[in-house]
């Protein structure tokens, strides 16, 4: 079965402070994914990868950054944490084909910005 | 901004019951699906129709697409209280055909 890995469920980061949620794929997958989601917001695209250092941007990119320097791990960064970004965040990944298949999610990471 | 929107955003119905959810968007896909969120968890794949299917099965589950509308539809029959979960629709659009784009999600409730 694949296996999407974040490496925390719960978070508590101070205003200010750098934060780094992780996310390791086990499937070999190309393409990586990081949303938040918000009450009756749904699930918003950050950031995704389709390839090793390579990246887009999603719908709400700003105050994020990622990284990719592995095929199997996807980081994302808050620069500097605000408390609106409070949120679930859930990282996902697929197979790179054309026209997207199934994507697997991890667990989430609650991060809660005090 | 948001592709897709679900109907309705609650549903709360008897174990048993069948419920429907729908889902609408605005731009030429390549294919939609479904997912399942149980409370505070990652999502779960149900399932995926292609933007030349118009009916698909899976168990108790049943999706529609109606690509002249621009919608879809989950189905799911005989109900049970373990189906209590949050449904969202994503769809893959032609344009940026790396992504999913969610809704909002309909939250159902199974009352035993």
């Amino acid at each position: 079965d694949v296996k999407v890995t974040q490496s925390s469920r719960y978070l508590v980061k101070r205003t200010g402070e750098k934060v780094f949620l992780e996310c390791v794929q086990d499937m070999d997958h190309e393409n990586m994914f990081w949303y938040r989601q918000d009450p009756g917001l749904g699930l918003r695209l950050i950031y995704f990868s389709y390839d090793v250092k390579m990246k887009e941007k999603g719908d709400i990119p700003e105050g994020y950054s990622v990284s990719r320097e592995k095929k199997e791990r996807f980081s994302l960064i808050l620069e500097s944490a605000s408390t609106n970004q409070t949120s679930m965040y859930l990282c996902a990944s697929s197979i790179r084909v054309t026209g997207i298949t199934e994507a697997f999610f991890g667990q989430g990471t609650r991060l809660t910005v005090v | 901004s948001q592709q897709g929107e679900e109907d309705p955003q609650a549903l709360s119905i008897q174990e048993g019951e069948n419920a429907t959810m729908n889902c609408s968007y605005k731009t030429s896909i390549n294919n939609l699906q479904w997912y399942r969120q149980n409370s505070g968890r990652g999502l779960v794949h149900l399932i995926l129709i292609r933007s030349n299917e118009r009916e698909k099965h899976s168990g108790r589950l049943r999706v529609t697409l109606d690509t002249s509308k621009k919608s879809s539809s989950l189905l799911i029959t005989a109900s049970r209280a373990a189906d209590t979960a949050s449904y969202f629709c994503a769809t893959n659009l032609i344009q940026g055909a790396q992504k999913l784009v969610f809704g909002q999600g309909t939250r159902l409730t199974i009352n035993p």
